[in-house]
């Protein structure tokens, strides 16, 4: 069955320290990968997609399928980037969620 | 553009009452929505597929009688909570897929529902 991991529940950093918030994913496929990212009372949105290959806000991510992994970094982390992130498989017209993660950016 | 809208915000009713919550895409024309329920700080769980003009697709697990959802035109969906009982409570998110677009889900705001 498709299954998102985010193993960890919470990650708290330094400003100006790296982050990196790892995903894994089981499907047998090709993957469609997501990160969505929920900044406190506001809704959820998307951060960046791996087939766009693109750097949001400063975060990247890339899909490594031999670990089968799609782990979202930043070199710098803002308090800014404080808020919850959801790694997402796309798969026959829906979304399945990984539980989140919560980055805490301590000043 | 690619906006979603949820009323209302947050509702509180007596358990055996009938909760109905709309999500309307506000800028663009939506066949596909979606709706999920999220507990604090946790995953979104899917609950269906709401597609216009037909009926919903449930997920395993989801009680059809229980979780009435209706999708009478392109650009609102509405789930209607039926007898609620605490165990409802829960935030209710949905989100919609604008017609012609390839996949990106664009999100409402949520509405938290509290039965007492």
């Amino acid at each position: 069955a498709q299954r998102v991991t985010q193993p960890e529940k919470l990650l708290s950093v330094f400003k100006g320290a790296p982050v990196e918030l790892k995903c894994n994913y089981s499907y047998s496929g090709s993957p469609e990968l997501f990160w969505y990212v929920q900044y406190s009372r506001q809704r959820l949105q998307l951060l960046l997609r791996h087939i766009s290959r693109e750097s949001i806000k400063g975060f990247t991510a890339d899909l490594n399928k031999g670990e089968t992994s799609f782990h979202l970094k930043k070199p710098f982390a803002q308090e800014e980037d404080s808020a919850m992130y959801y790694c997402a498989l796309y798969k026959g017209g829906k979304l399945i969620f990984g539980q989140g993660t919560e980055l805490s950016v301590k000043p | 553009g690619a906006v979603v809208s949820q009323h209302p915000s947050w509702v509180i009713c007596k358990s055996g009452t009938s909760v109905k919550i709309e999500c309307r895409s506000l800028d663009f024309q939506a066949t596909t929505m979606f709706w999920y329920r999220q507990f604090p700080k946790q995953s979104l769980m899917l609950m269906a597929t709401s597609n216009e003009g037909s009926k919903a697709t449930y997920e395993q697990g989801v009680e059809k009688d229980k979780f009435l959802i209706n999708h009478a035109s392109l650009t609102l969906s509405t789930l209607t909570v039926t007898s609620a009982h605490p165990e409802d409570s829960s935030f209710y998110i949905c989100s919609a897929i604008r017609d012609g677009g390839h996949d990106e889900q664009f999100f409402g705001p949520g509405t938290r529902l509290t039965v007492l």
